[in-house]
């Protein structure tokens, strides 16, 4: 079975420093996705990054990007010049091809301090 | 562009009512409707998924049911509402056919049966 872990509950960053956001994940087969979402105080889920395993090359939005490291399922993000509106909860997530099922971690609260 | 649409947004009930929660999506044709419950500190669970009109997967057998009467609208039900059904609840959808698709979330109805 797939399954999506976050080890940190909570992180925070100062204005304009970098932080990286740790995800592990287990999964049996070959063809599958990650995703990391937040999920700002108005709870809407917003996408934020997606890398398909295929890839080798890292996926990058922005201020955003990730370390994806397969051999040892890891997937974390990291978050360049961070900014008072990335204060969210950022959940983690995959899915499988052909399942149309996300398997989401239980999340990690990121606070940006002023 | 395509947006995703949830009522209500809030919504306290008594222990025993029914339940029934909309999600319309617009600027897309045939999309994967899912409906996730997020627990307080918890992540998202997949509660039900529809890849076309009537048709409806389950992924967690509870009180809680779940229809697809027109392309784009899905609604959440229940006859009878528990303690345990309290949360906040996220409709989103994604392109039609693929499964790994991006999921595109709606603005979510908070939920608290009393």
């Amino acid at each position: 079975a797939q399954t999506v872990t976050q080890s940190q509950p909570e992180m925070s960053v100062q204005e304009a420093e970098t932080v990286t956001l740790s995800c592990t994940y287990d999964t049996s087969e070959s063809d599958y996705y990650l995703f990391w979402y937040k999920q700002p105080p108005s709870r809407q889920m917003i996408l934020v990054i997606r890398q398909e395993a295929y890839k080798q090359q890292n996926a990058t939005e922005n201020r955003f990007s990730v370390n994806f490291q397969k051999a040892a399922k890891s997937f974390s993000l990291k978050i360049s010049d961070s900014q008072l509106g990335d204060a969210a909860m950022y959940f983690c997530a995959s899915t499988t091809s052909g399942t149309y099922k996300y398997i989401f971690g239980t999340g990690t609260r990121l606070k940006v301090l002023a | 562009s395509q947006t995703i649409h949830q009522w209500p947004a809030t919504l306290v009930q008594p222990v025993g009512s029914p339940l029934s929660l909309e999600c319309t999506v617009e600027g897309t044709s045939n999309p994967n409707l899912y409906w996730y419950r997020q627990a307080a500190g918890r992540g998202l669970q997949l509660l039900f998924y529809s890849v076309g009109i009537g048709q409806i997967s389950s992924e967690v057998p509870q009180n809680l049911s779940a229809s697809r009467p027109q392309d784009r609208q899905f609604i959440l039900s229940s006859k009878k509402l528990l303690l345990s059904d309290s949360g906040f609840y996220l409709c989103a959808w994604s392109e039609e056919g693929e499964s790994t698709d991006t999921q595109y979330f709606g603005p979510g109805t908070r939920l608290t049966v009393l």
